[in-house]
């Protein structure tokens, strides 16, 4: 079975900090994709960041960026200068199989921001 | 609006009554697919539209759900005999099918079976 995992259920952080989040998954694949979504109280899932593991270089999103590791089957999520409105729910996230497929999302981390 | 759009946002029934959760995605999305959220937990994938065609609906956990989308819509996501293990929030996405993984949610409907 493809799985995602995400290993820290909550994390917390001091407003204008750096933190990151974890995620590993499983795959035979050797082209794919990887995101990260964001769910604040609202419910609605957005696209924070995307990756393709055929590129090597780490996608970046204004404060976010991601730490791939292809061979470890890793891919975190930095965020920078932490704000308020960071606080969520974090799911990272594969295709169910290669070419645009429903994806499959780990069980999240709750980020809590500190002012 | 622009976004999607479902409803019920709030759905509380009794164990065994029928229950339809409608999604109206956003115009000219040809991908379709819901999910379902219990507390704690990750999406989970239930079933994905093509069109008007499910094209893949593996996540169906019975028959007691079926999801229909006839006019490649609005789609309608139906569960009879609800069982109290059924609640959850149930989540629709679409996507023009463009760049890979960028769905674009609705706010859930939120089931509640007593």
């Amino acid at each position: 079975a493809q799985t995602v995992t995400q290993s820290q259920p909550e994390m917390s952080v001091q407003e204008a900090e750096t933190v990151t989040l974890s995620c590993t998954y499983d795959t035979s694949e050797s082209d794919y994709y990887l995101f990260w979504y964001k769910q604040p109280p609202s419910r609605q899932m957005i696209l924070v960041i995307r990756q393709e593991a055929y590129k090597q270089q780490n996608a970046t999103e204004n404060r976010f960026s991601v730490n791939f590791q292809k061979a470890a089957k890793s891919f975190s999520l930095k965020i920078s200068d932490s704000q308020l409105g960071d606080a969520a729910m974090y799911f990272c996230a594969r295709e169910k199989s290669s070419g645009n497929t429903p994806l499959v999302f780990g069980k999240g981390t709750r980020l809590s921001v500190i002012a | 609006g622009a976004g999607v759009s479902q409803t019920p946002s709030n759905k509380v029934t009794e164990k065994g009554k029928y229950v339809e959760l409608r999604c109206d995605p956003i115009s000219g999305h040809t991908a379709l697919y819901w999910y379902r959220q219990s507390l704690g937990q990750g999406p989970e994938f239930l079933i994905y539209f093509q069109g008007t065609g499910a094209a893949d609906d593996s996540g169906l956990p019975n028959d007691r759900f079926f999801a229909v989308r006839p006019e490649g819509s609005v789609s309608t996501l139906k569960i009879q005999r609800t069982e109290r293990g059924d609640s959850a929030v149930y989540l629709c996405a679409s996507s023009s099918g463009g760049l890979p993984g960028e769905l674009f949610f609705g706010e859930g409907s939120r089931l509640t079976v007593l």
